[in-house]
């Protein structure tokens, strides 16, 4: 199985600031990676698909990155609407794996 | 719109069986996979199963393999999953996800349904 690792776990952030999430993949993925936000109570809501495509409605404030086993997560300018438990999944082979996931959090 | 829905979630005892029932809307059903994700309590997500559009396709997680059983109705637009042999590890809120047949990404989910296996 792939193993996703993300990073960090939780941050704590400030509206406006520049945030970075790491997501690894334990052997390449091609660009079979996508990021979901998921708050409390929620179903997940798609982000990023095949690592670099914004999902249609998305804030272009959201942006994805990398290939192979090394993939990013950038929200250039945080909102107080983006405090929420950001996934990546990997979908190249299943069973298709999910990041642990990290916890954006207001400082 | 798509829309999801899911149904069927309940309290249940450890060895026993639930039917879960996911109804789309707002596109052409017969054009998508279908998985299901599940999230235990205060964890993170797990994909359980999905279906290709033709339904012959099928696909498990290891946890899940040999007790649970995906279905589709593309005549009446949903999905099913038939659990068996449930455990209390089987606790959780699943998910009904359209799944996009080329990259499998998950576009849209359903709001879940609970399943609890308690004695």
């Amino acid at each position: 199985d792939i193993q996703m690792t993300q990073s960090p776990s939780s941050l704590s952030a400030s509206v406006g600031d520049r945030v970075t999430i790491t997501c690894r993949a334990s052997q390449t993925i091609s660009s079979y990676l996508n990021w979901y936000q998921q708050k409390p109570g929620k179903a997940p809501k798609l982000l990023i698909y095949v690592a670099s495509s914004l999902q249609s409605g998305v804030p272009s404030r959201f942006s994805g990155s990398g290939s192979g086993t090394d993939f990013t997560l950038t929200i250039s300018s945080l909102q107080p609407e983006d405090f929420a438990t950001y996934y990546c999944q990997q979908s190249y082979s299943t069973p298709w794996t999910f990041g642990q996931g990290t916890k954006v959090e207001i400082k | 719109q798509v829309q999801l829905v899911e149904s069927g979630g309940d309290l249940v005892k450890p060895g026993g069986s639930l039917r879960l029932s996911c109804a789309a809307s707002g596109f052409t059903f017969s054009d998508y996979y279908t998985s299901w994700i599940r999230q235990a309590p205060g964890k993170g997500l797990e994909w359980v199963s999905y279906i290709n559009s033709r339904r012959n396709t099928v696909k498990y997680a290891d946890s899940v393999k040999g007790r649970f059983t995906i279905s589709r109705d593309n005549a009446k637009n949903s999905v099913h999953l038939q659990m068996n042999s449930l455990r209390a590890e089987d606790t959780a809120v699943y998910f009904c996800a359209r799944t996009n047949s080329d990259w499998y990404y998950f576009d849209y989910w359903g709001q879940g349904t609970l399943v609890t296996v308690s004695s």
